[in-house]
């Protein structure tokens, strides 16, 4: 079974200080790609930021970057210099090389970013 | 920048009716998906549709539910006789092979 796993369900932070969201994932696929999606209140889910697995360089996005540890099968996203409109749920998701429609999602991390 | 628009917003339904939430994916994407958040909880997989037929479905997607590419552009999830517990935000997706862009999800809610 594929399983994603966001231990962290609330996170606070405050403005301009760097956060970290943990997400650790287990599968049996060789290949797979990882992704960040934010959903603001209005309830839309936003990409954040993607890595394939088969490369070892991490990703980097602007504020955004994650730390991606394969053999641990752990994928975090730091966020730096936070700001107001990064508060939302964040949630980890993996899908498969092989079968682009078995993803599966975390079950969430809501980070509130303090003025 | 091409998206994934979702029609309607929000809809309001009752008990026992179907409903359709209609979805246009980006236009050279070849894989489309339907997932069902309901409130408080995680993003769950519902289908996923390519090459004009369903590729995979969860469990949830039992035979209340249908989906259709009508016309070679909208892409619709079909929800018969619905139940109170289909409340919830549906989002469509689509994608080119594994990177999904999402729609902004119809609230769905069966009174």
């Amino acid at each position: 079974a594929q399983t994603v796993t966001q231990s962290q369900p609330e996170m606070s932070v405050q403005e301009a200080e760097t956060v970290t969201l943990s997400c650790t994932y287990d599968t049996s696929e060789n290949n797979y790609y990882l992704f960040w999606y934010k959903q603001p209140p209005s309830r839309q889910m936003i990409l954040v930021i993607r890595q394939e697995a088969y490369k070892q360089q991490n990703a980097t996005e602007n504020r955004f970057s994650v730390n991606f540890q394969k053999a641990a099968k752990s994928f975090s996203l730091k966020i730096s210099d936070s700001q107001l409109g990064d508060t939302a749920m964040y949630f980890c998701a993996l899908i498969p090389d092989t079968n682009a429609g078995k993803s599966t999602f975390g079950d969430g991390t809501t980070l509130t970013v303090k003025p | 920048e091409p998206e994934v628009t979702q029609t309607p917003s929000h809809q309001v339904t009752q008990m026992g009716q179907e409903v359709i939430l209609r979805c246009v994916p980006i236009s050279n994407h070849l894989y489309f998906y339907w997932y069902r958040q309901i409130l408080g909880q995680k993003v769950e997989f519902l289908v996923s549709f390519y090459n004009n037929e369903i590729s995979e479905k969860s469990e949830i997607f039992d035979d209340q539910f249908s989906v259709e590419r009508p016309d070679g552009s909208n892409f619709t999830l079909k929800i018969r006789s619905t139940k109170l517990e289909d409340s919830a935000m549906y989002f469509c997706a689509s994608s080119e092979r594994t990177e999904a862009f999402f729609g902004q999800g119809t609230r769905l809610t069966v009174v």
